[in-house]
């Protein structure tokens, strides 16, 4: 068990909707970041977030967004759902804003029907 | 771009085999890779890292290798039992915050 908690585990949603995802970082760690896996992308990253601001951002969509709140915990918003959509989600966090030793999340497996 | 690549995509190899894992880099001022093993159903998790100025890093049954003239590391895992099988990332650090990962190679351990 990394430490690092995401709900829900499983989302089946339609096209068009919205929905989000909510991580929750090891105790202590101060740096969140979601990542994309899907077959054909391998893993992609999102975004990254350290004690509360956005630190960086890799390929993420303008109809998907993500905050950390002022306990940690992020959510990952993503809205207009489309069928390419389709994939796993995972959160990671770290104990500084580098990218060293991240641990990851079980992962949230959306499916877009 | 720069990217991080794996050679193999499978390996299957027998229970108490040594298994090597190799990886492809392009971006020759990368000064630290860490490897990755995930398992299904769950997200990846930390194995090994290694910083440029190391050529070999040895942790509990599992060794890294880097090559930095041909720009190549490898994943040396010993006696590789059916819970190694995963498959197994190496990534690269992109700027300060991001982690570049490769296709990833599947590893598959056979009793």
């Amino acid at each position: 068990d990394s430490g690092v908690t995401q709900t829900p585990k499983h989302l089946i949603t339609a096209t068009g909707q919205r929905v989000t995802l909510r991580c929750s970082p090891r105790s202590g760690d101060l740096s969140v970041y979601w990542y994309q896996q899907s077959l054909d992308q391998g893993l992609q990253f999102l975004i990254q977030y350290y004690n509360g601001e956005e630190r960086a951002k890799g390929n993420i969509l303008e109809r998907f967004s993500a905050q950390q709140f002022p306990d940690l915990h992020s959510e990952l918003n993503l809205s207009s759902l489309e069928l390419g959509d389709s994939a796993l989600y995972f959160c990671a966090s770290s104990v500084g804003d580098s990218n060293e030793k991240l641990f990851f999340g079980s992962g949230t497996q959306l499916s877009v029907l | 771009g720069e990217s991080v690549g794996l050679h193999l995509p499978t390996l299957s190899v027998q229970e108490g085999d040594n298994s090597i894992i190799n990886c492809a880099y392009s971006n020759s001022a990368s000064d630290y890779f860490i490897w990755y093993k995930q398992e299904s159903g769950k997200g990846p998790q930390f194995i090994i890292d290694i910083r440029s100025n190391m050529d070999k890093r040895q942790g509990q049954r599992v060794t890294v290798l880097l090559n930095k003239t041909v720009k190549h590391l490898s994943l040396q895992i010993a006696a590789t039992q059916p819970g190694d099988s995963a498959v197994y990332f190496c990534a690269e650090p992109v700027g300060y915050s991001t982690l570049t990962f490769g296709k990833g190679t599947m590893l598959l351990v056979s009793p």
